[in-house]
């Protein structure tokens, strides 16, 4: 069974710009979760989405959005991007019943 | 809010040598996820923990739930060069629903061969 799947694996984007991510979950799996990992701050969650709904977000600010498809495919979008948003964006999916989560490789954002 | 504290925060162990870490919560988990994250890849789920004094093995990785429910520990027997990277505690963060987990900072872990 193929892993989860996140494009583009890097990006580099300057300050005011915005970002599209994709994640392409486990087939089967339903849900969708964003986290974004940093040295500072670790892995901190973004947001979750099960059946093309959101169903929990974290605490990061409205520039941050994401949404699901009727495939269970899911993309982030940053908007007016800044310095800060430099990070490790990471994927993961599960059945959407339970805790066990399976993540992709990640897109490294790099913003200048 | 929850918040998981993992120690040591890093290792320098020789090759052939056990391992072993932990991972500390102010609050009571129903479970407990072990992960393992290696240079520019996501973390890869090792081992879950569903009860309390429940013990796991994955090869020569061993997870035991502390029966407080607010720790846990990952043992790694007979160290060896792949075990390199950095190894994260997860639980769910019952504030929020399902799909929200939390992690610890992560121990990280280096072999010296």
């Amino acid at each position: 069974k193929a892993g989860v799947t996140q494009t583009p694996r890097y990006l580099i984007k300057t300050r005011g710009q915005q970002v599209t991510l994709s994640c392409s979950p486990i087939s089967g799996h339903r849900s969708v979760s964003w986290y974004q990992q940093t040295p500072g701050q670790g892995l901190q969650f973004l947001f979750e989405y099960f059946s093309e709904t959101q169903r929990n977000k974290g605490n990061f600010p409205g520039r941050f959005s994401g949404r699901q498809f009727s495939n269970s495919r899911s993309e982030m979008n940053v908007s007016t991007l800044e310095l800060g948003d430099s990070a490790l964006y990471l994927c993961a999916s599960s059945l959407g019943g339970g805790w066990e989560q399976f993540f992709g490789p990640g897109t490294r954002l790099t913003v200048l | 809010g929850q918040q998981l504290n993992q120690s040591p925060q890093s290792m320098f162990i020789q090759e052939g040598e056990d391992v072993s870490m932990n991972c500390t919560s102010s609050s009571i988990f129903n479970t407990w996820l072990w992960y393992k994250q290696e240079p520019g890849e996501g973390p890869v789920l090792l081992i879950a923990l569903y009860k309390a004094g429940e013990l796991t093995s994955n090869g020569r990785l061993t997870a035991q739930f502390g029966i407080t429910r607010k720790d846990s520990f990952l043992n790694i027997s007979a160290s060896i060069p792949s075990d390199v990277g950095i190894y994260f505690c997860a639980g769910p963060n019952y504030g929020g629903s399902q799909g929200n987990l939390i992690f610890g900072k992560g121990t990280k872990l280096s072999v010296k061969p």
